[in-house]
């Protein structure tokens, strides 16, 4: 069955450290890959999505992300975080071309430190 | 341009009372979706609607929920009777169509609690 996995629940970081939120999937297909993010009281807002070609994506914000196939992974970078980047990260699976469902993983509450 | 607009953004209710939720999304898009957010967890796709039809509805718990989106524009959720597991978040999201790359746009959801 396909799943999304986020193996930290809660990272902690310091204002102007980098970032690596990660996430793994399981899907036996090409995936299409996204990260959203949700502010406390907001709907969920695309930082960025795979579909194909260049395996380092750039979104919004200054966020990255980089599909590796071999380690069935998509995880999220940042060089510098600012302390508005405090919120929660979704990564999410796309099943197929001809659906928009999207598999999420549980999150990745992130706190940032002055 | 608006965004995807939900209402009530807050509801509080007693066990087996009625509740429903209302959602507007963008203008032209043909896709909407109705989400549930535990505490905690992702979104959980509920349903998803291409104009008016519901071409997914499996994850939908249909011996309480029913959804509809009459015209293909704003959709209802209702939930009857609510149960105290219903407590949660109830997102909706929209997409110009309905195929895998399209991106979804959330609002901001609406917060149910049931006593």
């Amino acid at each position: 069955a396909q799943s999304v996995t986020q193996p930290d629940i809660h990272i902690t970081v310091s204002e102007g450290a980098s970032l690596e939120l990660r996430c793994n999937y399981s899907y036996g297909a090409t995936p299409y890959l996204f990260w959203y993010v949700q502010s406390p009281g907001q709907g969920l807002q695309l930082l960025l999505k795979y579909f194909s070609g260049d395996t380092l994506v750039q979104g919004i914000k200054g966020f990255e992300a980089e599909f590796k196939r071999s380690q069935s992974s998509f995880n999220l970078r940042k060089p510098s975080v600012h302390w508005s980047d405090a919120a929660e990260y979704f990564c999410a699976v796309g099943l197929s071309s001809n659906t928009g469902k999207l598999i999420f993983g549980q999150g990745t509450t992130l706190q940032v430190k002055p | 341009e608006a965004g995807v607009v939900q209402s009530p953004r807050y509801k509080i209710i007693e066990k087996k009372q009625p509740v429903a939720f209302w959602c507007n999304p963008i203008s032209g898009h043909n896709t909407l979706y109705w989400y549930l957010q535990n505490l905690g967890q992702g979104p959980e796709l509920l349903i998803r609607y291409e104009n008016e039809e519901a071409v997914d509805d499996s994850q939908l718990p249909k011996d309480r929920f029913s959804a509809e989106r009459l015209k293909g524009v704003d959709s209802t959720l209702k939930i009857q009777p609510a149960e105290l597991g219903d407590s949660a978040v109830y997102l909706c999201a929209s997409s110009l169509g309905d195929r895998g790359l399209e991106t979804q746009y959330f609002g901001p959801g609406t917060r149910l609690l049931v006593l």
